[in-house]
């Protein structure tokens, strides 16, 4: 399975900074995630990052709240917009692995926004 | 009604113990299905997909109900290790970008 790195792995931030956490693959893969994963929760799909074109959001969420870019395929950034105290929480990055037809995640980003 | 439900537990067994645990889904064009471990502060980690003629992993072995939308994952002879979260995860179009996570079942295992 592809290796995945997260940065940061976790950030203390102030509401109304903005965050972005980046995600590196160590091969080249076609899809890319964003997840959301809240204290004591399950994950969320935030966005699927598609390379050299926008961001598919799920319901609920918006490109001016979570920016993401892919540039290439192998990295994608998501930005957490003028934060507040509830974006506290697990980012995840994802990438999907064709042969099983599920993914695999990268460590997480633990952000807490005070 | 969410899409995939699981007991949020925890169940706490013994070792040595057999747990099982049951996850029901909704959408009955559900392609395929997996089992993940998720460790205290960590990311999710696949466990084992979840085949139509149910399959074994040594001590784990996944079953698949298509008629009932429901799937099992049964543990034996449990080891303090197992303790953990165990997603229930389901893709609706076996393109690998439609997973869709239940709440997890939190397994204790305890000496």
């Amino acid at each position: 399975s592809a290796v995945i790195s997260q940065k940061p792995s976790r950030d203390i931030c102030q509401r109304g900074t903005s965050l972005t956490i980046q995600c590196q693959v160590d091969s080249q893969v076609t899809m890319m995630f964003w997840y959301r994963q809240q204290p004591g929760q399950s994950l969320t799909l935030i966005a699927t990052a598609n390379q050299g074109s926008e961001a598919t959001y799920e319901s609920g969420f918006v490109i001016d709240k979570f920016p993401i870019s892919r540039p290439n395929l192998t990295f994608s950034t998501l930005t957490v917009s003028n934060m507040s105290p509830e974006d506290s929480s697990i980012y995840l990055c994802s990438v999907e692995d064709m042969a099983t037809e599920t993914q695999y995640f990268g460590p997480g980003t633990r952000l807490l926004v005070l | 009604r969410k899409e995939v439900e699981q007991d949020p537990g925890p169940f706490n067994v013994p070792e040595g113990a057999t747990v099982a645990f049951n996850c029901t889904y909704s959408n009955s064009a559900s392609q395929s299905f997996f089992w993940y471990r998720q460790d205290c502060r960590k990311e999710p980690k696949l466990l084992m997909s979840v085949y139509s003629s149910g399959n074994e992993d040594g001590r784990f072995t996944a079953q698949l109900n298509r008629a009932s939308q429901y799937i099992s994952l049964l543990i034996r002879d449990s080891k303090l290790s197992d303790s953990a979260t165990y997603l229930c995860v389901v893709n609706v179009n076996n393109a690998g970008n439609m997973l869709t996570f239940g709440g997890g079942t939190r397994l204790m295992v305890k000496p």
